[in-house]
């Protein structure tokens, strides 16, 4: 199965921070790789798809990169609807697998 | 608007089974594969199946496979998972999610498995 190692697994920011969330994934997934946004007892919510296409309706403060097999969801500046738990996702192979997450607070 | 309304979730025995339905509005279903997805009590989202628009493929996630049978019934828009042989590790959120890049999730059914 392929691993996805995501990092960090929490943190803090403050308001109008730039934040950067990375996934790392153990074989090559091309850009099969997704974000997901959760908030508290809420579904979870695409963000990115394709590792940088923005879903839709989803702030334009919000972009998808990678760099080789490290993929990166960044927030250009922070507001405080953003603080959610945030999971990758690869689905080139099956298992379909998520990242962690990574729960983002604020400072 | 696109709606995924899941049901059938509750309070379950070890060893018993339940079935789960999601059904679907605002698109054309048959058209779409669909996925299971679920989140044990404040763990992260684990993927565990998905079938295709045609049912003519269906995908397990180890931890599932050979317990669980995910089936549709496009006529009715519906996506059903059988759970068989339930355990305590069962207890989750089950969420599904319309294909194409899970750009849609229902609210989630709760599933407890407990004696």
């Amino acid at each position: 199965d392929i691993q996805m190692t995501q990092s960090p697994s929490s943190m803090s920011a403050s308001l109008g921070d730039r934040v950067t969330i990375t996934c790392r994934a153990s074989q090559d997934i091309g850009n099969y790789l997704s974000w997901f946004q959760q908030k508290p007892g809420k579904s979870p919510r695409r963000m990115i798809y394709g590792a940088t296409n923005l879903a839709a309706g989803v702030p334009s403060r919000f972009s998808g990169s990678r760099s080789g097999s490290d993929y990166s969801l960044t927030i250009s500046s922070l507001e405080s609807e953003d603080m959610a738990i945030y999971y990758c996702l690869q689905s080139i192979q099956y298992p379909y697998t998520f990242g962690a997450g990574t729960k983002l607070e604020l400072k | 608007e696109v709606q995924l309304v899941e049901s059938g979730g509750g309070l379950v025995k070890p060893g018993s089974s339940l079935k789960l339905s999601c059904v679907a509005s605002g698109f054309t279903f048959s058209s779409y594969g669909m996925h299971w997805i679920r989140q044990a009590p404040k763990k992260g989202l684990e993927w565990i199946a998905l079938i295709y628009y045609d049912s003519s493929n269906k995908y397990y996630a180890d931890s599932v496979k050979g317990r669980f049978t995910i089936s549709r019934d496009n006529s009715k828009n519906t996506l059903y998972l059988e759970m068989n042989s339930l355990r305590s590790e069962d207890t989750a959120m089950y969420y599904c999610a319309k294909s194409t890049g899970f750009d849609y999730w229902g609210q989630g059914v709760m599933v407890t498995v407990s004696s």
